[in-house]
């Protein structure tokens, strides 16, 4: 298993400004996720991280929005750009592990309230 | 049509029930399976991966219909601590990305 940390747990921000979500792991892995989760709703993936190129995104959303680092294997950014009240959401991410059972793997998530 | 369907519930059932959720998939394609369990306000938690033959955890099994593209879980003797959302999720192959569905609420009461 990893131990997956995410900065900060939570923020409350105004409107037009821009937030940057930190994801670390403890050991080096392949895969790395960004996803959001709004209110009452299930997970939807934002995009994949790839380390060392631009990151691979979903549709309905764009790098402009929510520009992803991914320097290195154990760390990963996300940022969520000119926030509205729409953005509010819990943003997680994810590792891909293999081992006893090869799957996805979640932060603890932050917590992002747009005013 | 949404690529996983799950019954949204709530399931309200006493302690003690047996319990079963199931969960539709659209993508043939889909390689592996999941479920995994989310509580309130935390992050999702694997449960258990779901194969043709079944598996079993305890008071959890878990069943994957290949034919009919259904999965389901089955929580018997259910304990309060059960009381959380219960995610159907889909991996369609070696992306790596999961299909979540919109989940399944459990409430059990004493």
């Amino acid at each position: 298993s990893a131990v997956i940390s995410q900065k900060p747990s939570r923020d409350i921000c105004q409107r037009g400004t821009s937030l940057t979500i930190q994801c670390q792991v403890d050991s080096q892995v392949t895969m790395m996720f960004w996803y959001r989760q709004q209110p009452g709703q299930s997970l939807t993936l934002i995009a994949t991280a790839n380390q060392g190129s631009e990151a691979t995104y979903e549709s309905g959303f764009v790098i402009d929005k929510f520009p992803i680092s991914r320097p290195n294997l154990t760390f990963s950014t996300l940022t969520v750009s000119n926030m509205s009240p729409e953005d509010s959401s819990i943003y997680l991410c994810s590792v891909w592990l293999a081992g006893v059972i090869d799957t996805q793997y979640f932060g603890p998530g932050t917590r992002l309230t747009v005013l | 049509r949404k690529e996983v369907e799950q019954d949204p519930g709530p399931f309200n059932v006493p302690e003690g029930a047996t319990v079963a959720f199931n969960c539709t998939y659209s993508n043939s394609a889909s390689q592996s399976f999941f479920w995994y369990r989310q509580d309130c306000r935390k992050e999702p938690k694997l449960l258990m991966s779901v194969y043709s033959s079944g598996n079993e955890d305890g008071r959890f099994t878990a069943q994957l219909n290949r034919a009919s593209q259904y999965i389901s879980l089955l929580i018997r003797d259910s304990k309060l601590s059960d009381s959380a959302t219960y995610l159907c999720v889909v991996n369609l192959g070696n992306t790596g990305k999961l299909i979540f569905g919109q989940g399944t609420t459990l409430q059990v009461k004493p």
